[in-house]
């Protein structure tokens, strides 16, 4: 069964501090993997996405790392924000559709705390 | 930023009303979608379209309907609404590709 499980489920750091947040999928055959941030209310916004052949990538202070071969991913957040609270979102599409399907993680709920 | 745009952003109706979710891009996209999620829950793709006069019913069941009748616009229709239905509800668009997936804020909708 194609899967997408992220954790921790929530975390909380304080302003300055960096993190790490992990995902696991099960989704084959794989095309790519994105991160998006999603504040409280709103629409996701995209982060990175990143297909079979890419190990990193980052855009400012967030790097995503991928290792298509056990299937996992992490995002790294350097010297977090407040406005880095948010719900960060690991999403997965196959290659096995014309649809192209997404399969979205539950999200890990960041709060930066002053 | 991107150029999709859903209102209301908020709705709280009664039971057995008929609503209307908007959603319209400016960006000449061909894919559009809507999806629901509840509190700390994943996305879920209730509806798509790859183009107008093109729609297909998503992953999760909804009692939901769309149109397509012009690319820009892609409403959501319940003619009956119910308590079940409360959640968030959002709009997405897309390049050919699908690389690129543009999100509306959302509507927020309570069924009392």
């Amino acid at each position: 069964k194609n899967q997408v499980e992220q954790s921790p489920q929530s975390l909380i750091i304080l302003e300055g501090k960096n993190c790490t947040l992990q995902c696991n999928y099960t989704v084959s055959p794989f095309s790519n993997l994105r991160w998006y941030k999603q504040d409280t209310g709103r629409g996701p916004v995209s982060l990175t996405i990143m297909t079979f052949s890419e190990n990193t990538k980052s855009n400012g202070r967030y790097t995503a790392t991928l290792d298509a071969d056990t299937k996992q991913s992490s995002l790294h957040i350097t010297a977090s924000q407040l406005s880095d609270s948010a719900s960060y979102i690991c999403v997965v599409s196959d290659r096995g559709s014309t649809l192209g399907r997404l399969y979205f993680g539950r999200g890990t709920q960041l709060t930066v705390w002053p | 930023e991107a150029d999709i745009y859903q209102t209301p952003r908020y709705l709280v109706i009664g039971t057995g009303k008929k609503i209307t979710l908007e959603c319209s891009q400016t960006m000449g996209h061909d894919k559009m979608y809507w999806y629901q999620q509840d509190p700390g829950m994943e996305l879920h793709l209730i509806h798509y379209s790859y183009g107008v006069n093109s729609t297909e019913k998503g992953d999760l069941s909804s009692e939901s309907t769309v149109s397509r009748i012009r690319t820009e616009h892609f409403p959501l229709t319940l003619e009956s609404a119910r308590p079940s239905h409360t959640s968030q509800y959002l709009c997405a668009s897309s390049t050919q590709g699908q690389e690129k997936l543009f999100f509306g804020s959302g509507t927020q909708l309570s069924v009392l």
